[in-house]
């Protein structure tokens, strides 16, 4: 079965160094998402890819968060620099759009941030 | 803004027992998803329903989408601790198609 790659796994870093995530979505998917989770909660979006072009980037804290998928593929999401509150779990989902409605989405097993 | 209020937010039963979860919202979505995330994990797409009224089962979990599509139910039969998992409803509304999150229900199924 197609499944979303993400790594790493997970990641410690200390506060105002860069970290990155990388995303493979499924082959197809034209839609690739960013989102964060706190713990307990439901995922938060942080963008939204359509191809290269990005569709929604309206919650990402643009100051220190940077999305990009060069080629319509694969997508890297940075974090430069880390604050203690970026500690929580990222994840890369993509999905394919019906006509008229959304058939949902694969997440990949996610990236959990703790920072120091 | 718009919101997917789920409930109950949390879920502590013994194996064996029913359970329903409700999803609701005063807007009208184009479709509905259910998701099962389990710890460490992200979050894995059980089923979309479309249609209101609709209601599809796999296997011991039945899954309503209200008439006025509003609002869905996910009912658990027999539950079993590979159940326990943060349960989500999400969907995308009619007219913004923006894809919204529930506030997640954390269900437990003890031995």
């Amino acid at each position: 079965e197609a499944e979303v790659a993400q790594s790493p796994r997970y990641k410690i870093t200390e506060k105002s160094q860069a970290v990155a995530f990388w995303c493979d979505p499924i082959s197809g998917h034209a839609t690739l998402y960013w989102y964060r989770q706190i713990l307990g909660q439901g995922p938060e979006l942080l963008v939204q890819f359509q191809d290269e072009s990005v569709v929604d980037d309206s919650q990402l804290p643009k100051d220190r968060f940077s999305a990009e998928r060069l080629k319509g593929v694969d997508s890297t999401l940075k974090i430069q620099p880390a604050e203690l509150g970026d500690s929580a779990m990222y994840l890369c989902a993509s999905s394919r759009m019906g006509a008229n409605y959304n058939y949902g989405y694969t997440f990949g097993s996610g990236t959990r941030l703790t920072v120091v | 803004t718009q919101l997917l209020e789920q409930s109950p937010q949390f879920l502590s039963i013994q194996e064996g027992e029913n359970l329903t979860v409700y999803c609701n919202s005063s807007s009208v979505f184009s479709s509905l998803q259910w998701y099962r995330q389990e710890p460490g994990e992200g979050p894995v797409l059980l089923v979309t329903v479309v249609t209101g009224g609709e209601v599809k089962k796999l296997k011991r979990l039945t899954f309503q989408f209200g008439d006025a599509r509003k609002d869905s139910s996910l009912h658990i039969t027999a539950a079993q601790p590979g159940d326990t998992g943060l349960y989500l409803c999400a969907g995308d509304t009619s007219g913004t198609y923006k894809y919204i999150f529930g506030t997640g229900t954390r269900l437990k199924v003890l031995a």
